[in-house]
């Protein structure tokens, strides 16, 4: 079955940068989109279609696409950014969602 | 505003069967589909699949197929999702989550139904 990568966590310094990297085969056909999770609460749409950001989410959350690789991109980070995110794309055939294992982002 | 409302708690034993419900409001319901997702304590994200309120189609992951199915009713725009032949593995939060059906971004979300399978 189809898979995305990501890496299990990321560490930055308040105000730093953060890069969460998501990777899957099919990412150059399908768009992607990311999540964020805190404890307790379900997840909260923060990029969708690769790149867009819904209202009410922050600018400093950006996304970008690369080949098989999509990057989900933090600017400025903030303490209460610390949070699980979740990749999220579909299989070649665009019938099947598939998320990818999540990565735990840790404010310093 | 949109509003998710899911059924609460279960438990059940191996081998049963569990329904879970998920109430929609603030939109119209036929009009995004509705997948389910689910997370066992600690682990990630896991998506089982999805129906189309209007027309009743549904897909469902590989994993699931032939244990997982998922109705609604538009009468009272209320979808389901249920899964029979439950075992310890199956205990998890299970959420709704509405989508535009051309595409996959699960903008609303509902607060997540717990159920665990013990004997």
């Amino acid at each position: 079955s189809y898979e995305l990568t990501q890496p299990p966590s990321v560490s930055v310094s308040p105000g730093q940068t953060a890069r969460i990297t998501c990777s899957g085969d099919a990412l150059p056909k399908q768009y992607a989109y990311w999540y964020q999770q805190k404890p307790g609460q379900a997840p909260v749409l923060v990029i969708y279609k690769d790149s867009e950001r819904p209202s009410g989410i922050p600018e400093r959350f950006s996304g970008s696409s690369s080949g098989t690789t999509v990057t989900l991109t933090i600017s400025g980070v903030q303490a209460e950014d610390e949070a699980d995110y979740y990749c999220q794309s579909a299989d070649s055939s665009g019938t099947m969602g598939v998320f990818g294992g999540g990565t735990k982002l840790t404010v310093l | 505003q949109v509003q998710l409302v899911q059924s609460g708690a279960e438990v059940k034993k191996p081998g049963a069967s569990v329904k879970v419900s998920c109430k929609a409001s603030g939109y119209t319901f036929t009009s995004y589909d509705i997948n389910w997702v689910r997370q066992a304590t600690g682990q990630g994200l896991e998506w089982m699949g999805w129906m189309n309120p209007n027309s009743g189609n549904t897909g469902y992951a590989q994993k699931f197929q032939g244990r997982v199915t998922m109705t609604r009713n538009t009468s009272i725009s209320t979808a389901y999702m249920e899964l029979s032949s439950l075992r310890s593995e199956d205990t998890a939060v299970y959420y709704c989550a509405r989508g535009p059906g051309s595409g996959w971004e699960f903008d609303y979300w509902g607060q997540g139904t717990l159920v665990t399978v013990s004997s």
